[in-house]
């Protein structure tokens, strides 16, 4: 069965730290990746996505994807965080339907 | 260009009571999709439509869930009779063409449901 699976689910960082959210996924054939962000009060987001192609994908704000098809991974990372990135992160990935799976989401807070 | 219109924002309705949401979505956008997301867990997609045609409603449970598309713009999503586990934040999110995988989906603000 398709699956997306996020190994963090509450991260507490300070701003300026480095920050990689893991992602791994399990679809047979081809898949299509999203990162999606919920600010708080606001609508889920995409931070960034793949389809195909170069694996590392960059996205807004700074933020960086890189596609490991060996590890079945997806990991978002940024070099450093701001206060302003404390918000809700989501995986997620589709095959040729269009339909999402979302993983289960990771809260991550940024200390000022 | 406006984003994906949703109401009512919150409900609260106590169990075995009817409730319907409206979405709306961006102008000319042919995909729609209707999620529910628990609290603590990912958005599980409910019913996707092209147009006016269901493309997977696999996860929609059919014995209190109803949705439409009539005319292949706007939808609603309704649940008759509500049970408590129904209490969820409900998205609308559409994309501008086939559902091919690859798109970008836009999402709704959401209607966060509350069952008593």
């Amino acid at each position: 069965a398709q699956s997306v699976s996020q190994h963090n689910h509450h991260v507490i960082l300070s701003e300026a730290a480095s920050l990689e959210l893991g992602c791994n996924y399990s679809y047979g054939g081809t898949v299509n990746l999203f990162w999606y962000v919920q600010y708080p009060g606001q609508h889920l987001q995409l931070l960034l996505k793949y389809f195909s192609g170069d694996p590392l994908v960059k996205g807004i704000k700074g933020f960086e994807a890189e596609f490991i098809k060996s590890k079945f991974s997806f990991n978002l990372r940024k070099p450093s965080v701001q206060w302003s990135d404390t918000a809700e992160y989501f995986c997620a990935g589709s095959s040729n339907t269009g339909k999402l799976i979302f993983g289960q989401g990771t809260t991550l807070q940024v200390k000022p | 260009e406006a984003g994906v219109a949703q109401s009512p924002r919150y409900k609260i309705i106590e169990k075995r009571q009817s409730v319907a949401f409206w979405c709306n979505p961006i102008s000319g956008h042919a995909t729609l999709y209707w999620y529910q997301q628990i609290l603590g867990q990912g958005p599980k997609l409910l019913i996707q439509f092209q147009n006016n045609g269901v493309v997977d409603d696999s996860q929609l449970p059919k014995d209190r869930f109803s949705a439409e598309r009539l005319k292949g713009v706007d939808s609603t999503l309704k649940i008759q009779p509500a049970k408590l586990e129904d209490s969820a934040v409900y998205l609308c999110a559409s994309s501008p063409r086939d559902s091919s995988g690859g798109e970008t989906q836009y999402f709704g603000p959401g209607t966060r449901l509350l069952v008593l």
